[in-house]
């Protein structure tokens, strides 16, 4: 079945360090993975796919299918990077729509 | 352009009773999909509806149902409502069907007692 592994709920760094979301998904067929991001009072909006191969905020995700991987990265952390992070795995068909989401990992920045 | 927006943003309700969401999608976006999204979870797929159709489902009874009309806009409808039904209900709008950028709206806080 088609899954999504967010392992880290909390991941709390001091500003100007490495920052890595992991995220871990299952599925047989060709993915599709994007990250989410919901800062505080706001929606959740998308932060970067993999398709797109775009670097947004900073932040960086590459698909890595033999380790089935799609994680986070930014080489220096801000604090406005403060946030909760979904990561999100997209296929098409089946009953399960259009976007799984992992259970979210909150990113907490310190001065 | 104008973005996805929920009415209302909260609603108490009590158990066994029904209740209806509604979404305004974005402009020229076709597709409708719906999450539930309980307290510390990340979003669980509901249904898509794309062009007034059905358009995908997940693991959700048939008390929960949905519309999607001519100009796109869309309605969750849950019937006998259960305690665990209580969650935030996100209305996501996209531009196509399958694997694509989705817009949210800011969700409905639904409270069952």
């Amino acid at each position: 079945a088609q899954r999504v592994t967010q392992p880290e709920k909390l991941l709390s760094v001091f500003k100007g360090a490495p920052v890595e979301l992991k995220c871990n998904y299952s599925y047989s067929g060709s993915p599709e993975l994007f990250w989410y991001v919901q800062y505080s009072r706001q929606r959740l909006q998308l932060l970067l796919r993999h398709i797109s191969r775009e670097s947004i905020k900073g932040f960086t995700a590459d698909l890595n299918k033999g380790e089935t991987s799609f994680h986070l990265k930014k080489p220096f952390a801000q604090e406005e990077d403060s946030a909760m992070y979904y990561c999100a795995l997209g296929f098409i068909g089946g009953s399960q729509g259009n976007l799984i989401f992992g259970k979210g990992t909150k990113l907490s920045v310190k001065p | 352009e104008t973005g996805v927006t929920q009415s209302p943003t909260h609603l108490i309700k009590t158990r066994g009773q029904q209740v209806t969401l509604r979404c305004s999608s974005q402009s020229g976006h076709n597709t409708v999909s719906w999450y539930q999204q309980a307290l510390g979870q990340g979003p669980q797929f509901i249904f898509q509806y794309y062009r007034e159709e059905e358009n995908g489902r997940g693991n959700f009874p048939p008390r929960f149902s949905g519309l999607q009309f001519p100009n796109y806009s869309s309605e969750l409808n849950v019937n006998a409502l259960e305690l665990d039904d209580s969650a935030l209900y996100l209305c996501a709008s996209s531009s196509k069907q399958g694997p694509t950028e989705a817009f949210f709206g800011q969700g409905t806080r639904l409270t069952v007692v």
